[in-house]
């Protein structure tokens, strides 16, 4: 069965930094492109960043480019998050997902069930 | 950049009526279309790619149509367990992945 479980999300004061994991079962990340995707509190869901299948690759919104990273580890069968220089406007539910393809369709198949990160001073 | 817009943004409807959510694009996209089903608490879930693929395991009461920059996700029978945020997306131009701005459809 794919299982997908996001944990690390905090309250966290603006400017600060928080690590988001995403631990996968059922399947092998190093076999398809990985991602994060948010939704802010009353908003929609906004991509956030691309992970190619083979981890070459890396590929961010314009909202978080420059602050966020995103990195994979295939032998803990892991994606993660590095979040820097917090803003109250990254406040929303993070969830890692899984892309159908190995050519970075972005269309995702498999979703985890999120985990909560608010900026707040 | 290709936006994505959904109408309406809510709607309510009764047990077993046929509901249809629209999805427009600014340019067009061909097929590559999805929908997804967002129900608080619970794990998103890819309904239809492709514009009109059924994802395995999704009621056949679910369809999507539609090609180039006008898309349609219907619900033939509605149910409760339905009540649900609907988001469309487009998708395979990396990384420009854009979603609508979701549709609320709630129980009359």
């Amino acid at each position: 069965e794919v299982q997908l479980v996001e944990s690390g999300g905090v309250v966290v004061q603006p400017g600060g930094s928080l690590r988001l994991s995403c631990a996968v079962a059922g399947f092998s990340i190093d076999d398809y492109p990985m991602h994060w995707v948010r939704q802010a509190p009353g908003k929609g869901l906004e991509w956030v960043s691309l992970i190619s299948w083979g981890g070459d690759s890396t590929y961010y919104a314009d909202s978080v480019k420059g602050r966020f990273t995103i990195s994979r580890d295939n032998r803990k069968n892991s994606l993660y998050l590095q979040m820097n220089s917090l803003r109250t406007e990254d406040t929303a539910l993070y969830y890692c997902a899984k892309d159908y393809g190995s050519g970075n369709l972005g269309l995702f198949d498999y979703w985890g069930q999120g985990t909560l990160v608010t900026v707040s001073s | 950049d290709i936006q994505m817009t959904q109408s309406p943004s809510s709607l309510s409807a009764s047990v077993g009526d046929r509901v249809t959510i629209t999805c427009r694009a600014s340019q067009g996209i061909s097929n590559y279309l999805a929908w997804y089903q967002l129900k608080p608490g619970k794990v998103p879930k890819l309904l239809i790619y492709a514009a009109s693929t059924l994802q395995s395991g999704v009621p056949s009461r679910f369809s999507g149509s539609g090609s180039g920059t006008d898309f349609t996700l219907t619900i033939s029978s509605l149910q409760p367990e339905d009540v649900a945020t609907y988001y469309c997306q487009k998708y395979n131009n990396a990384p420009l992945y854009t979603f609508g701005q979701g549709t609320k459809l709630e129980i009359k």
